[in-house]
């Protein structure tokens, strides 16, 4: 199976700072790797896909980038409907999907 | 509207079987995949497996071939995840999810997960 770390685990940031994830994959995916964040008691929502493509309607504030095993996933300016937890997610090598552990992110 | 509707809360004791389902509505239902993803309690999401509604084509984890079974009907719009003998262990979240989106060429790519259900919570206590 192909691992993903992610990183850091939690987070705490203030409103308006730029707050970046990151997300490594145990070997190369190209540009295979979404995005989600899941808020507490809710299922999670797709913000974006291959890499970089944001989602329809989804606030052009999130944004992703790399390629191959590093990848980043950076919110420009932190807005407090933004906690929530964080997911990558690798879909090279059926199977199996492959998820990273998840970033806990909170309000300073 | 694309909705992803899934069955209600279950309580069961080892050893029982269970079927919990996720009805789709707003879409073709039979032109993209659906995937089943487990959460268990305070940890991460997990995916299991998914099916083509299609022709009832699955693909399961190595994590949970063997313990569960993924099919749907197509003719209602519903997939399903069964258990013929459950452990304490299935105790979680189980979430249904729409996989993959058409491109500009209308190829079918598959990967993403753009829609989900609200989840079904399976606990397993004797």
């Amino acid at each position: 199976d192909i691992q993903m770390t992610q990183s850091p685990s939690s987070l705490s940031a203030s409103v308006g700072d730029r707050v970046t994830i990151t997300c490594q994959a145990s070997q190369d995916i190209s540009n295979y790797l979404n995005w989600y964040h899941q808020k507490p008691g809710k299922a999670p929502k797709l913000l974006i896909y291959d890499a970089s493509n944001l989602e329809t309607g989804v606030p052009s504030r999130f944004s992703g980038s790399g390629s191959g095993t590093d990848f980043t996933f950076t919110i420009s300016s932190l807005q407090p409907e933004d906690i929530a937890t964080y997911y990558c997610q690798q879909y090279d090598n059926l199977p199996p999907y492959t998820f990273g552990q998840g970033t806990k992110l909170e309000i300073k | 509207e694309v909705q992803l509707v899934q069955s209600g809360a279950e309580v069961k004791k080892p050893g029982e079987s269970l079927r919990i389902s996720c009805k789709g509505s707003g879409y073709s239902f039979t032109s993209y995949w659906i995937s089943w993803v487990r959460q268990m309690p305070g940890k991460g999401l997990e995916w299991m497996g998914r099916i083509d509604p299609s022709d009832s084509y699955t693909n399961y984890s190595p994590s949970f071939q063997g313990h569960v079974t993924i099919s749907a009907d197509k003719s209602i719009s519903t997939a399903y995840l069964q258990w013929s003998s459950l452990k304490a262990s299935d105790t979680a979240m189980y979430y249904c999810a729409r996989e993959g989106y058409y491109d500009s060429s209308g190829f079918y790519r598959v990967g993403a997960f753009d829609y989900w259900g609200q989840g079904t919570l399976v606990t397993v206590s004797s």
